[in-house]
């Protein structure tokens, strides 16, 4: 069964430092999705794209965050610093399109400690 | 914006039935989805309803009335392995907003 990968799994950083996670949406997936998942919340979209395009990224730190996914496939997502307050789970899903976005696979997620 | 309510917390023993309510307030609504989190795991995708009415997949159904802006997930032959955490999602123009979930925890 396909799955949506991401890496890695854990990750430790001082703060001012920089992070990059990585995402490999299921095969033929169109729409990748980051979340941001703290302890006790529901996942809070951080950026959603269209193929290699950007749909939404209202909720981006866009001072510190990046995302991209240059050739429609696989995604990197970046923070430049870290902040105390970043610590959370980042997950990666992905839609067969964004009209079936009800319907998304979730990675198991970048659990992101910073100290 | 939107707004989603759903209990905090249910408590149940295996074998019982339990109803997760979710009401919601939000505008360009699509439909309303259902995920499964188990501690330390990611969201696992469990139903969609974009029309009123009730869709039965296995010990799972799910219902939706677009009119009273509410749903619920509905857990049959409760079992141990059922322990996780439930969200409810809207889907309204094209984003997928959750809720804050529900803890179920089935007792022996």
């Amino acid at each position: 069964e396909a799955e949506v990968a991401q890496s890695p799994r854990y990750k430790i950083t001082e703060k001012s430092q920089a992070v990059a996670f990585w995402c490999d949406p299921i095969s033929g997936h169109a729409t990748l999705y980051w979340y941001r998942q703290i302890l006790g919340q529901g996942p809070e979209l951080l950026v959603q794209f269209q193929d290699e395009s950007v749909v939404d990224d209202s909720q981006l730190p866009k001072d510190r965050f990046s995302a991209e996914r240059l050739k429609g496939v696989d995604s990197t997502l970046k923070i430049q610093p870290a902040e105390l307050g970043d610590s959370a789970m980042y997950l990666c899903a992905s839609s067969r399109t964004n009209r079936q976005q009800g319907e998304q696979y979730f990675g198991p997620g970048t659990r992101l400690t910073v100290t | 914006g939107q707004s989603l309510e759903q209990p905090s917390e249910v408590t149940a023993v295996e074998g019982a039935i339990v109803q997760i309510n979710c009401t919601y307030q939000t505008s360009g609504f699509y439909g309303l989805s259902w995920y499964q989190q188990h501690d330390g795991g990611a969201p696992t995708f469990l139903s969609y309803n974009a029309l009123d009415g009730l869709e039965e997949t296995g010990r799972f159904s799910s219902f939706l009335s677009r009119s009273d802006s509410y749903g619920y997930l509905l857990l049959q032959e409760l079992q141990m392995k059922d322990s996780a955490s439930y969200f409810c999602a809207v889907t309204n123009d094209y984003k997928l907003s959750f809720g804050a979930g529900t803890t179920v925890t089935v007792r022996a």
